[in-house]
């Protein structure tokens, strides 16, 4: 069964600190990881990842993907109270995984990220 | 670009009363529109896969009679949720995607809260 793990849970944190938030998983027909950030309604787009090793960087934020032992991560440096949120990693499957429509996701339970003053 | 809208964004709604949430790609056309169901604390869950012109395919444990799907245009998908119950409560959100030359993105809407009493 397919299935994307985020760890951990629940993290607390203060302002400035640095944080790495972990994704794994086991998809058949991998296509791409994504990254989302959920405040209090639906998800924001972060970062789309395909290739190996490529980071890819937006301000404070950073991902990587690591395609031969199926994880990535997500950097939060110099971290801020707006940074609070659940963060939410995604695995897209390419058609034929298990009969369902092309590019559909699966996503991990997300992490919880709270960022004190 | 690549904007989603739902709406309405938040209803309460008798128990064996029908509530339709409409799901609209504003600046793009969308070949395929994802539903997704969250409960509180909980990940995204994918309902069902809509694709324009034909008929839903529905994930296993979703019932296809009582979640009616409609993909009547390329900007436009429906969901109707048939005779609701308490249990149905939850954060309804859907997204569209968009047909590039490259790796496929989806588009979150921001979620339609349902209540039902």
């Amino acid at each position: 069964e397919d299935k994307v793990v985020q760890s951990p849970l629940s993290l607390v944190v203060h302002e400035g600190d640095t944080v790495t938030l972990n994704c794994s998983y086991e998809v058949t027909n991998f296509r791409s990881l994504l990254w989302y950030k959920q405040e209090k309604k639906a998800p924001t787009f972060l970062f789309m990842l395909t290739s190996s090793g490529i980071e890819k960087k937006s301000g404070r934020l950073s991902s990587i993907l690591d395609k031969k032992e199926l994880f990535s991560i997500l950097n939060i440096t110099a971290t801020q109270t707006g940074d609070s949120a659940v963060y939410l990693c995604a695995v897209k499957r390419g058609v034929g995984s298990y009969g369902g429509s092309q590019g559909n996701l699966i996503f991990g339970k997300g992490t919880k990220l709270s960022v004190k003053p | 670009g690549a904007v989603v809208s739902q709406h309405p964004s938040w209803v309460i709604c008798k128990s064996g009363t029908s509530v339709k949430i409409e799901c609209r790609s504003l600046d793009f056309q969308a070949t395929t529109m994802f539903w997704y169901r969250q409960f509180p604390k909980q990940s995204l869950m994918l309902m069902a896969t809509s694709n324009e012109g034909s008929k839903a395919t529905y994930e296993q444990g979703v019932e296809k009679d009582k979640f009616l799907i409609n993909h009547a245009s390329l900007t436009l998908s429906t969901l109707t949720v048939t005779s609701a119950h308490p249990e149905d409560s939850s954060f309804y959100i859907c997204s569209a995607q968009r047909n590039r030359a490259g790796p496929y993105e989806q588009y979150f809407g921001p979620g339609t809260r349902l209540t039902v009493t």
